[in-house]
């Protein structure tokens, strides 16, 4: 059973270009978490998905962020016209749909914005 | 709301020495307990987890266990290793609130030769 799948692991963007991050969650997870960490700094939490639907969205950026979990394909985190400011490490996490159960993270990508 | 609060770091520590992380939690419900193990350059790893009071989770000489009267999950090691060197997050999930996670803001450990 492969872990969370995370692509790219690294992406550079020029200011203004949009970027795109992949996260394929295990097999048999329907829920999925998104979540930015700066250098040096903890996690912190963006966006809570299950399969078609956002369930918390409290940590996401009002403007240019935008995240999706289709039916099928991988949970996409959108950021648009990225700024200097994007730039840092983002997870993806993904649960069963069980409780008590343990999120697994992905390896990251981390975002450079030039 | 749900919410996790963490020793603040960092913790220098030389080697052999004891570990204490002090984890204290905030919950609607009765939530499980999570300690995260991140590595440099690497995403969060499962470290030990606990679901119910009393329980102790334990795993690579690590241990930790859910107080629901003082509404704490501290982390422990009796003799730290310079591989120990690494941020521990304290995390806990809560159906109440539909599964979602909440973390601490994440203890960086050197453990010294």
């Amino acid at each position: 059973n492969a872990g969370v799948m995370q692509n790219p692991r690294h992406l550079v963007r020029r200011r203004g270009q949009e970027a795109r991050l992949r996260c394929s969650p295990m097999k048999g997870h329907s829920h999925v978490y998104w979540y930015r960490q700066l250098p040096e700094e903890g996690l912190k939490f963006m966006v809570y998905l299950q399969k078609e639907n956002i369930i918390d969205e409290s940590g996401m950026p009002k403007e240019r962020f935008s995240a999706e979990f289709p039916k099928e394909g991988p949970s996409i985190l959108r950021i648009q016209q990225v700024v200097r400011g994007d730039s840092a490490a983002y997870f993806c996490a993904s649960s069963p749909p069980s409780v008590n159960t343990e999120a697994f993270f992905g390896q990251g990508t981390r975002l450079t914005v030039v | 709301g749900d919410s996790v609060t963490q020793m603040e770091g960092p913790v220098t520590l030389s080697e052999e020495a004891f570990l204490t992380i002090n984890c204290t939690y905030t919950a609607t419900g009765y939530p499980s307990l999570f300690w995260y193990v991140q590595y440099p350059g690497e995403g969060l790893q499962l470290l030990l987890k606990a679901t119910k009071a009393d329980d102790k989770g334990s795993n690579k000489g690590f241990e930790a266990t859910y107080r629901k009267e003082t509404t704490s999950f501290h982390l422990e090691k009796g003799s730290v290793q310079v591989s120990d060197s690494a941020v521990y997050f304290c995390a806990l999930s809560d159906r109440n609130t539909g599964n979602q996670f909440y973390f601490g803001t994440g203890t960086s450990l050197t453990v010294i030769p």
